[in-house]
Order: C-alpha cells, then structure tokens, then sequence
C-alpha cells in the first residue's frame, strides 16, 4: 500500500543511548517531516526537508538531527537520549509543503 | 508558533446524532486549513481541508466551516458512528512561512 513507513514501531533507550528513527514514502513527495506528538499537545516540527538535498529546523530541534538520504527516505537520530524525548514521534510526507500531508503510524520511543 | 486551539477538550456524541467539533486559530495569515482523525495508535488521517478564500465545504458526511472574521474553523460530522471516535485536530498553514501547525486536538467519543 502507498503510503509512509516508519520503522521501529516502538522502542526503549537508556538515557545516553542512541538510535535512528527511520522513514521511507513511495509517493513521489518532495517535502518530508519529523513531528513529536506528547500528550495534551499538538505535534510539533522537529526538522523537515522541503525537497531532496535540503533539510531545515522546525520548532523543536535541539538533540536531533536529520538525513534526507534520497527522495524517499528521511530520518531522525538521536545522538544521546534523554528523559525528555520520550514522546510519539510521526514522519509525514507531502507534494510540496503548501499541501496537506500524509502521515506515517508513528514510532513510540521512551527514554528511561 | 501560532495558536492554534481546541475550545473542547473531550466531546461525548450518541450515535446518529451529530458532532462539531471547533477550532480556533490566530494568525490571520493562515490561508490553508485541515482536520485530521488520528485513532488510537495510529498516524493522524486527513479529513478534509478547506482555503481561506471559502467559507464551506462538504465531504462524505463532513462539513468544514471558516469563520475569518473570528477565526475559527469547525468540523460537522453528520450521523455520528461508532467508527467516528478518535481525536480530531485542526491545522493552519502559515502563508508566510509555509508551515503547518496543529492544534492539540480534541476527543470525540461516540456512545452506542
């Protein structure tokens, strides 16, 4: 099915421990994005990439960073887990960024 | 970012009865608007979108509403079904700056 594809699902990190969230689109989308999504809060922007080759900050960049590695796949490390980056987080994907976007099922990630 | 808000938090509906489900936003460069449906687990789903040049749209038993003059926006869904709970959140597209931001949402529960 079209779509986009988070992997993993779910994970738990230590404190200190780091990991890449992956995201593949097979829609042809040029623009991709990184949200967290934590409890009685809207989702807010970690990092997008408006078209291959580029990447910019959103609203809630600090111990993330990003690689567009080609049109289809963008993703998220994290380089040393807090507590703090517990959250939801979700990849979408849109034609451009003045469209709507399609969203992925999301990676659960707890740091303890 | 800009505000954008829920004025319910949680919404109770009996089924076949009606929903709404409001929104309210700030910024009065927002040109594009969208509800999502995001269900317990899963990634947020579009439901409709509606442009700041229009006051109305309708989709398969959902109607969006734009007031610009209040700027609020809000979401009907006609002969509520159980299928319809999940939390509902609007966002905004800032024309300036190309971006989107979500409201926190607010979660609809559908009585049998």
């Amino acid at each position: 099915n079209a779509g986009v594809t988070q992997t993993p699902k779910f994970q738990v990190l230590k404190t200190g421990q780091s990991m890449t969230l992956q995201c593949a689109q097979d829609m042809n989308h040029n623009s991709m994005y990184w949200y967290r999504q934590d409890p009685g809060m809207g989702l807010r922007l970690i990092y997008y990439s408006a078209s291959e080759g580029t990447t910019d900050k959103g609203e809630v960049p600090n111990g993330y960073n990003v690689s567009r590695l080609n049109k289809r796949e963008f993703s998220l490390r994290l380089e040393s887990a807090a507590p703090s980056q517990t959250s939801v987080y979700f990849c979408a994907s849109s034609e451009a960024t003045e469209y709507g976007y399609t969203f992925g099922s999301g990676t659960r990630l707890t740091v303890v | 970012g800009e505000s954008v808000g829920l004025h319910l938090p949680t919404l109770s509906v009996q089924e076949g009865d009606n929903s709404i489900i409001n929104c309210a936003y700030s910024n009065s460069a927002s040109d594009y608007f969208i509800w999502y449906k995001q269900e317990s687990g899963k990634g947020p789903q579009f439901i409709i979108d509606i442009r700041s040049n229009m006051d109305k749209r309708q989709g398969q038993r959902v109607t969006v509403l734009l007031n610009k003059t209040v700027k609020h926006l809000s979401l009907q869904i006609a002969a509520t079904q159980p299928g319809d709970s999940a939390v509902y959140f609007c966002a905004e597209r800032d024309y300036n700056f190309n971006k989107f931001y979500f409201g926190s949402g607010t979660k609809l529960n559908v009585k049998p």
